[in-house]
């Protein structure tokens, strides 16, 4: 069974700084999809990046970048210019590849604060 | 389009007592998803459909849980009766299949339940 690993439970970073969120993963499948979702306190579930791991290229989105190592099953998140708005939990996910019902799951990781610093 | 809608928002109930959540997924989309989030688990799959179908309830705890979807817009999940290990956010998601690759999962609000 797939699981994902988030090591850190919280983690700090000031105002337009730059932070990096870990994240592993495991699994015997070489199709399958990543994810990082935000939970600000509003509780709203925000998917904030994601990557296909037969991409070699690594996923930006503004602020927001992965650098995605599949032969270590490591996909990590880096903010840069971090903002006070960017405080809130993330959660690292993995969804199989296969075309089957039974891959539309998605694992979670258990998550980590950020807190951002004036 | 309004997103994925959840009623209600918060619900605090007396152990033993029936709760009903309820879930309107974004218009169009094929799959439904309810997932559970406490401190001590995290963000579990309960049950999820697929065109008004369930495909796997494998993560429901126990009879006490039970989902239905009658239509395209609207499912529930009803704890009959509830205890206060059942306290938690419970989320609902939808997504479209072949909308992208990634077949993102959008998010619900949440519904907070607290069983006293």
């Amino acid at each position: 069974a797939q699981t994902v690993t988030q090591s850190q439970p919280e983690m700090s970073v000031q105002e337009a700084e730059t932070v990096t969120l870990s994240c592993t993963y495991d699994t015997s499948e070489s199709d399958y999809y990543l994810f990082w979702y935000k939970q600000p306190p509003s509780r709203q579930m925000i998917l904030v990046i994601r990557q296909e791991a037969y991409k070699q290229q690594n996923a930006t989105e503004n602020r927001f970048s992965v650098n995605f190592q599949k032969a270590a099953k490591s996909f990590s998140l880096k903010i840069s210019d971090s903002q006070l708005g960017d405080a809130a939990m993330y959660f690292c996910a993995y969804r199989s590849e296969g075309g089957t019902y039974n891959t539309d799951k998605l694992i979670f990781g258990t998550g980590t604060r950020l807190q951002v610093f004036p | 389009d309004a997103g994925v809608i959840q009623s209600p928002r918060h619900e605090v109930t007396e152990m033993g007592q029936e709760v009903t959540l309820r879930c309107k997924p974004i218009s169009g989309h094929d799959y439904l998803f309810w997932y559970r989030q406490t401190m001590m688990r995290g963000l579990e799959l309960l049950i999820y459909f697929n065109n008004n179908v369930p495909i796997d309830d494998s993560g429901m705890p126990e009879d006490r849980f039970s989902a239905k979807m009658p239509n395209a817009s609207f499912s529930t999940l009803k704890i009959q009766p509830s205890e206060p290990r059942d306290s938690a956010v419970y989320f609902c998601a939808s997504s479209f299949w072949g909308a992208t690759s990634y077949n993102e999962q959008f998010f619900g609000p949440g519904t907070r339940l607290t069983v006293l």
